[in-house]
């Protein structure tokens, strides 16, 4: 069955620390992988994506995640989190063709200490 | 301009009536989705449409009747609401299907059913 695993339901960082942030997929095919950011009353923005190619795929915000096939793993990375990080964030799955619903972890809030 | 754009942000209804949300997107996509997020912000697909045609229906209820006028437009229709009911709603939009799925969230409608 396809799934998303996000192993931490909490984290807390200092402001100025560096953050990762876990996901492990369960799929069939070739996954495209996703990262999305909710902040408080907020919808989902996406933060970054990989479908194919190169293993380490920046987005917005300095974040950037990487694609290890051998660990079904797409972790989210950042070098030096800001406090407007505070947020959850959302790692999901979805096929590459066809019925493209996305499938969801059940989220990491980050909080972010001063 | 707003991408993906849903109404009402907030609803506040007893058990028993009747409602719709309203979700309209202005990007050209032709795949349009609903998404309930629960309580513990778990987020999971509910409805697909793509070109107007119901693609994906993942065991909702039957009293949840999803609309699409045009691809612009996915509204949804709750007959006689229940507290379980009480959720954010989601409404999402990517190009066509087989491409790369990257989906654009709306801001979501609180919905509450007292």
């Amino acid at each position: 069955a396809q799934s998303v695993t996000q192993p931490d339901i909490h984290i807390t960082v200092s402001e100025g620390a560096s953050l990762e942030l876990r996901c492990n997929y369960s799929y069939g095919a070739t996954p495209y992988l996703f990262w999305y950011v909710q902040s408080p009353g907020q919808g989902l923005q996406l933060l970054l994506k990989y479908f194919s190619g190169d293993t380490l795929v920046q987005g917005i915000k300095g974040f950037e995640a990487e694609f290890k096939r051998s660990q079904s793993s797409f972790n989210l990375r950042k070098p030096s989190v800001h406090w407007s990080d505070a947020a959850e964030y959302f790692c999901a799955v979805s096929g590459p063709g066809g019925y493209n619903k996305l499938i969801f972890g059940a989220g990491t809030r980050l909080a972010v200490h001063p | 301009d707003t991408a993906v754009s849903q109404t009402p942000k907030y609803l506040v209804t007893q058990m028993g009536n009747d409602k719709s949300i309203k979700c309209e997107q202005n990007l050209g996509h032709d795949t349009m989705y609903w998404y309930k997020q629960d309580s513990k912000k778990f987020l999971k697909i509910m409805f697909s449409y793509n070109n107007k045609e119901l693609i994906i229906n993942e065991t909702v209820p039957n009293r949840f009747s999803p609309k699409s006028p045009d691809k612009a437009h996915l509204n949804l229709h709750i007959n006689s609401l229940e507290l379980g009911d009480s959720a954010v709603y989601f409404c999402a939009s990517s190009p066509r299907t087989g491409t790369n799925n990257e989906q654009f969230f709306g801001p979501g409608t609180r919905l509450t059913v007292l």
